[in-house]
């Protein structure tokens, strides 16, 4: 099993829709969590950081579910701009190193 | 502030040709990664230095693979001799761990085509 599982998608949804990815890991031992966006041929920038039961910003909302060893990004009211890859990361205890999953792919349409 | 910063953002060689790349982290920060980014893949870690020492370089392939960090700042990761499937974007990244939060934060990436 792969440390850090996502489905590829796309997911293509109508703007204004609500959207939900999973992302599952294998290291029970996690600790901190973290959804990454990233945009075609750009770096991956930090979207959300978890590090106990889920977080919130604004139309964003992550929630990790440790007995089933996996976090979801909910997204509400998607924007053309949400139009992106999502990564997820973890990293064990006492380490800082990120595994990364492959990235799910969104697309808003108009 | 500042972000991380990577030179160059473009590279084409010939394989077996040697290419080095730049990183200047983001002030502060004492933790650097370098990132081997494949299309289609998430970033793989190839090297984590705390400060000038290497925390962990299990996943770098030594053969032709280096990277160092002198003086704690900047860093250089290097390729000789790339091969074909080096080609990838390398992102340098970098945190300042308080407890046990660390948050990455990634330069823009040197995208490599080895020919």
């Amino acid at each position: 099993r792969k440390e850090v599982e996502q489905d590829p998608g796309p997911f293509n949804v109508p703007e204004g829709a609500t959207v939900a990815f999973n992302c599952t890991y294998s290291n029970s031992a996690s600790q901190s969590f973290f959804w990454y966006r990233q945009d075609c041929r750009k770096e991956p920038k930090l979207l959300m950081s978890v590090y106990s039961s889920g977080n919130e910003d604004g139309r964003f909302t992550a929630q990790l579910n440790r007995a089933s060893q996996y976090i979801s990004l909910l997204i509400r009211d998607s924007k053309l701009s949400d139009s992106a890859t999502y990564l997820c990361a973890n990293s064990g205890a006492g380490s800082y190193q990120l595994t990364f999953g492959k990235g799910t792919k969104l697309s808003v349409i108009p | 502030e500042a972000g991380v910063a990577q030179s160059p953002r473009y590279k084409i060689i010939e394989k077996r040709q040697s290419v080095a790349f730049w990183c200047n982290p983001i002030s502060g920060h004492a933790t650097l990664y370098w990132y081997q980014q494949i299309l289609g893949q998430g970033p793989k870690l190839l090297i984590q230095f705390q400060n000038n020492g290497v925390v962990d370089d299990s996943q770098l392939p030594k053969d032709r693979f280096s990277a160092e960090r002198l003086k704690g700042v900047d860093s250089t990761l290097k390729i000789q001799p790339a091969k074909l499937e080096d080609s990838a974007v390398y992102l340098c990244a970098s945190s300042a761990e308080q407890g046990y939060v660390s948050e990455q934060y990634f330069g823009p990436g040197t995208r490599l085509t080895v020919t």
